[in-house]
């Protein structure tokens, strides 16, 4: 099945030790998202790429950053983590709405829960 | 006022009930309207996914949307234990792929 995979599910770092998550996609789709969810709160949105184009949140901390290699990874960098950044990180994908005229929806991988020591 | 407006719950109902979940929001530009569900631990799974005003329909779900109310209801019938979880709306406008979120309700069925 096609399919947003995320790895790992559970990371432990330290506090101020840098940690990257990483989400793979086999449904070629061409917009990726990153998602932070804190506890009974929804999903806030973090940045997303339009194919390599980098769209960042107005609010989204200097100490989150991204990369896309290409079409299928998406890497969610955090440089010094805070005891604030532990959540649940999820990632997202859709394809162009500019392809079909319209917004399209977004599918969700299982997220990687973040704990910081 | 947030954009989105979701009653957390928590929600109890016994198996076999009625549930109404509902969202009201204030942006009258959204013109795309989701819920998804989100079982503990896991991702948000898409369950209805609308445009516009209208009703639609997939097995024991109903998705509504009065754009003239700004109010969005999620209707499941005849509700399984497996129903049980977290249920999130979410809403875009024509042409912006960010997605505005409820907070959420919790939803939980009693055998």
């Amino acid at each position: 099945d096609a399919m947003v995979i995320q790895n790992p599910r559970y990371q432990v770092t330290q506090f101020g030790k840098p940690v990257t998550l990483s989400c793979s996609q086999t449904l070629n789709h061409n917009v990726m998202y990153w998602y932070q969810q804190k506890s009974s709160q929804a999903p806030k949105l973090l940045f997303h790429y339009y194919d390599k184009d980098f769209n960042n949140e107005a609010d989204t901390p200097d100490n989150f950053q991204s990369r896309r290699p290409n079409t299928s990874f998406c890497f969610l960098d955090i440089r010094s983590p805070g005891l604030g950044d532990a959540a649940m990180y999820l990632c997202a994908t859709s394809r162009d709405p500019g392809d079909r005229g319209g917004n399209q929806p977004q599918h969700f991988g299982d997220g990687t829960r973040l704990s910081i020591l | 006022q947030k954009e989105v407006e979701q009653d957390p719950g928590p929600l109890s109902v016994p198996e076999g009930a009625i549930v109404s979940l509902n969202c009201t929001y204030s942006n009258s530009a959204f013109q795309y309207f989701m819920w998804y569900r989100q079982y503990s631990r896991k991702g948000p799974e898409l369950l209805m996914y609308t445009y516009s005003s209208g009703n639609k329909e997939d097995g024991r779900f109903t998705a509504q949307v009065d754009k003239s109310s700004k109010y969005i209801s999620l209707f499941i019938r005849d509700s399984q234990p497996s129903d049980s979880a977290t249920y999130l709306c979410a809403m875009s406008v024509q042409g912006a792929q960010k997605l505005v979120f409820g907070q959420g309700t919790r939803l939980t069925i009693n055998p």
